[in-house]
């Protein structure tokens, strides 16, 4: 059984610039959540995805966006970087409803200079 | 929006010494969940606990589930080193099934 994988494990970005991050789910997951972490608080949900669509968001303005492949695996993309989008970035998967553990991956270190 | 409280912040404890972090939601849960977090590592889930007074025990860790529904400790008994790192609980949206919210976690560090 493959674990959630993330890549890059860190990137370095200039304020303005556009990111892309990536999440293969664990075998048999069909919904990826993702997360931002600023360091030394909880993870904050940003979005969820199930079947392709987004599922559910949380507090994030509209230049944070993602998508789900058929594979199940996903995408975060962040347009025009602010600084404090600084973070470490998680991506979950899970089965479906609100009842099932998130399994997360190792994260993805976003710094904005 | 839904709150999901966690004290202590830090705790700071002598090998063998017992450890207790509390939960607290703004809104009744249908679920809560704990997660472990090491330095430098992502979370780790460690259990949910979904019925009202539940009572979950896993070696050394008990973890209760209030009777309304709203709040939950975590209790470790002769903490180890291996115990060290972030305790977060976790607790579905009020309303969604989707929307997982996590506290603000409890740092432990364990003396050896």
């Amino acid at each position: 059984e493959t674990g959630v994988t993330q890549s890059p494990t860190h990137l370095i970005k200039t304020r303005g610039q556009q990111v892309t991050l990536r999440c293969s789910s664990q075998s048999g997951h069909n919904t990826v959540s993702w997360y931002q972490q600023a360091l030394g608080q909880g993870p904050q949900f940003i979005f969820q995805y199930y079947r392709e669509e987004e599922n559910g968001r949380g507090n994030f303005p509209p230049r944070f966006s993602g998508l789900q492949f058929p594979n199940y695996s996903s995408e975060l993309n962040v347009n025009a970087l602010e600084l404090d989008d600084s973070a470490l970035y998680l991506c979950a998967s899970s089965l479906a409803g609100p009842n099932y553990e998130q399994y997360f991956g190792p994260g993805t270190r976003l710094t904005v200079t | 929006g839904q709150q999901v409280m966690q004290i202590p912040q830090y705790q700071h404890v002598q090998e063998g010494e017992d450890f207790t972090t509390y939960c607290n939601s703004s809104t009744t849960l249908s679920n809560i969940q704990w997660y472990k977090q090491r330095p430098g590592g992502h979370p780790v889930f460690l259990i949910q606990l979904v019925k009202s007074g539940e009572v979950k025990k896993q070696k050394r860790l008990t973890f209760q589930f209030g009777e309304a529904k709203k709040n939950s400790s975590l209790h470790i008994t002769a903490t180890q080193t291996t115990d060290v790192g972030t305790y977060f609980c976790a607790g579905p949206s009020g309303g969604s099934n989707y929307k997982l919210t996590f506290g603000k976690g409890t740092l432990l560090t364990v003396n050896p």
